[in-house]
């Protein structure tokens, strides 16, 4: 059972444009959701994070949507660069001493310029 | 800060052979330790994780094990590799009572 679903599998957006991805969970145990950039042959980084107290994160061009009552959440990238074409994976979590990360299936962003 | 290490960062072994890889955290005490795996074009499989030393706990049965002999220190091993076990393998930690991961920059293994 897939606990994260992420969509699209792919995305090619223009330089300039908006990077939208989306997850969606089934598990309301779920507190912090975050996404993770990952470049050919290195490991994920950690991009942005948001728990569901809040609807919206930003972080430069970076921010989060939450929607609690639909269990779906977003990462949109304004004003995507070249530079952003990576694959982005999101996760969540849910809280106590082990925090098991459960992962979407990433989406591979390719920015043309 | 912290840091995290991972070796050999590329790795080719005939099938049959033994395997060990080495993840090794600098900056934190007492992390959660991970190892993840990722097919090529794919997710990322959680493995094994430990909340401590000697404390292993295996997510997917299969031709690998996990060893934590220090706080800081995880080894993902195997004593007979499969074509299968070919992947990118990433060591990642936690610290206690904090939401956020943290990667390596992983090991990829190709079984020929």
């Amino acid at each position: 059972q897939q606990q994260v679903k992420q969509s699209p599998q792919s995305l090619i957006v223009q330089k300039g444009g908006i990077s939208i991805i989306n997850c969606a969970y089934e598990n309301t145990a779920f507190d912090y959701f975050p996404w993770y950039q990952q470049f050919p042959g290195k490991g994920p980084a950690l991009l942005i994070a948001i728990r569901p107290d809040v609807s919206e994160k930003k972080e430069g061009r970076f921010t989060i949507s939450f929607n609690k009552s639909a269990k779906q959440f977003s990462l949109h990238i304004m004003d995507s660069q070249p530079g952003d074409s990576a694959t982005y994976f999101c996760a969540a979590s849910s809280g106590g001493n082990f925090n098991k990360f459960y992962f979407g299936s990433g989406t591979k962003l390719n920015v043309k310029p | 800060s912290q840091t995290i290490h991972q070796w050999p960062a590329t790795l080719v072994q005939p099938v049959g052979s033994p395997l060990s890889l080495e993840c090794t955290v600098e900056g934190t005490s007492n992390p959660n330790l991970y190892w993840y795996r990722q097919a090529a074009g794919r997710g990322l499989q959680l493995l094994f994780y430990s909340v401590g030393i000697g404390q292993i706990s295996s997510e997917v049965p299969q031709n690998l094990s996990a060893s934590r002999p220090q706080d800081r220190q995880f080894i993902l091993s195997s004593k007979k590799l499969l074509l299968s076990d070919s992947g990118f393998y990433l060591c990642a930690w936690r610290s206690y009572g904090n939401g956020e991961l943290f990667f390596g920059e992983g090991s990829r293994l190709t079984v020929l």
